[in-house]
């Protein structure tokens, strides 16, 4: 059980143009979500928090109107790089909560997006 | 902020070799959670630890919690090629967010 998936696995695409990653979990209603991005050799970074039904929470640091984020049910989030560039290139995970009642998060196997 | 630091960065050993990694915090945690992670795919869950003095094992991978619930420790015994990737601690200090360490490269040479 608590099984969390992500699609695309990996996308590439030109710069400038908005891409889409799906988070879905697949046999528990996730009340909360959470969205990552780890660069090469480094570990988990958190950008937001988002909550079914509400707006997201934004890490500082983090570009809401770049990276949007849409919680629209409690089985899926969606996390829009808008107007892509290469430095957004990186591998985005998704983490969602609410399995088990307490905050065990369970994670995504991630999405690696590549910005030509 | 509360970050958790583990030790060491890296490591190299040879098949058979028993290894440890630990990951230390500032705070006392609520919960810690070792992932395990091959690079560029998602984290594979292997333990979670809530209680201090806490001890859990899955097959040849054994975690600790110590009792002030700051440290905990990830031991392998008898490693094996299968073992090598990245082994991540992650941790709940209370605020229902994750933080995460640094990450511990494992490389088992056969």
């Amino acid at each position: 059980g608590a099984v969390v998936s992500q699609h695309p696995s990996w996308v590439i695409c030109k710069s400038g143009t908005s891409v889409k990653i799906e988070c879905r979990s697949l046999d528990f209603q996730a009340t909360t979500m959470f969205w990552y991005r780890q660069f090469p050799k480094q570990s988990l970074m958190l950008m937001a928090t988002s909550n079914e039904g509400s707006k997201a929470t934004y890490e500082q640091g983090v570009e809401k109107d770049k990276f949007l984020i849409n919680h629209a049910s409690l089985t899926l989030s969606t996390l829009t790089v808008t107007s892509a560039h290469p430095e957004d290139s990186s591998f985005y995970i998704c983490s969602a909560s609410g399995a088990s009642g307490v905050n065990e998060q369970f994670f995504g196997p991630g999405t690696r997006l590549t910005v030509l | 902020s509360q970050e958790l630091e583990q030790s060491p960065q890296s490591l190299i050993v040879q098949e058979g070799k028993n290894l440890t990694i630990n990951c230390t915090s500032s705070k006392t945690l609520y919960g810690l959670y070792w992932y395990k992670q091959k690079y560029g795919e998602g984290l594979i869950f292997l333990m979670m630890l809530q209680k201090g003095g806490e001890e859990k094992s899955h097959e040849k991978i054994t975690a600790k919690l110590d009792e002030k619930k700051q440290q905990s420790s990830l031991h392998i015994t008898a490693s094996q090629p299968s073992h090598a990737g990245i082994y991540l601690c992650g941790a709940d200090p209370g605020t229902y967010k994750y933080i995460f360490g640094t990450g511990t490269r494992l490389k088992v040479l056969a």
